[in-house]
């Protein structure tokens, strides 16, 4: 049972756009503690993809977006595109580990 | 640009005590950012360890933390995993990452900017 709630699984069609909902409690999110994404393709070790809500490190598309709101935040992809086809998880700070907390991940299915 | 690469054994006895480290290439280990592990049970999702400053100041998973023992060593750009009376519970990908902790647009930030490419280690008899 992860700290952080995601659904399991999403789906689009190429060129679409989807979003991947991130829900918190008052210890991380609701306490205000900013939101970070990951992208983790296959076999391959996590990547950050967007770290403060909303912000992209160096060689990541602007297709992808982060967005946060009261305990929750949210991770949009617009343009899809097949390469986009992974597991997403949403992370924060959490103050009851001092430490950080993960979502369970959602599996992105390009259709 | 910054890697990381992790090393230990993949196969762990139960009871006994998993050992993993993880070697840094270009950065200076000792500027500012701090190191963690965290791991990925199969088919499962991502959990937090523990982290370390290169001054030895730890957070660990409160979970984890009374079998948990995370150690630097800023001679070699390596910090060490213990995770002690281990588990099946405990087979797992194990990766070691550079952790960012700081204030950034009026919140703080605790993410994860580099991972190691990750090693599977298997808790079995």
């Amino acid at each position: 049972q992860s700290v952080l709630t995601q659904p399991p699984s999403v789906s689009g069609a190429p060129g679409q756009r989807v979003t991947i909902p991130c829900t918190g409690t008052s210890s991380n999110i609701g306490a205000g503690y900013d939101v970070h994404w990951y992208q983790q393709l296959p076999g391959i070790a996590p990547k950050l993809l967007i770290f403060g809500n909303n912000n992209r490190p160096s060689g990541v598309p602007d297709r992808f977006s982060g967005s946060k709101s009261d305990t929750s935040a949210s991770l949009a992809i617009t343009g899809l595109q097949a390469e986009d086809e992974a597991d997403y998880y949403c992370q924060s700070f959490d103050t009851s580990l001092s430490g950080s907390v993960f979502g369970g991940g959602t599996k992105l299915t390009v259709l | 640009q910054v890697q990381l690469q992790e090393s230990g054994p993949g196969l762990v006895k139960p009871s006994e005590t998993l050992s993993l480290t993880c070697t840094v290439s270009g950065y200076s280990f000792s500027s500012g950012y701090y190191w963690g592990w965290i791991r990925q049970s199969p088919g499962k999702g991502l959990e937090w360890i523990g982290s370390i400053y290169h001054s030895g100041i730890t957070y660990y998973n409160p979970s984890l933390k009374s079998r948990v023992t995370i150690s630097v060593d800023t001679s070699k750009n390596q910090f060490s995993l213990n995770l002690s009376s281990v588990t099946a519970a405990d087979t797992a990908m194990y990766y070691c990452a550079r952790e960012d902790r700081r204030y950034g647009s009026g919140s703080f930030w605790v993410y994860f900017d580099s991972w190691g490419q990750g090693t599977l280690v298997t808790v079995s008899s």
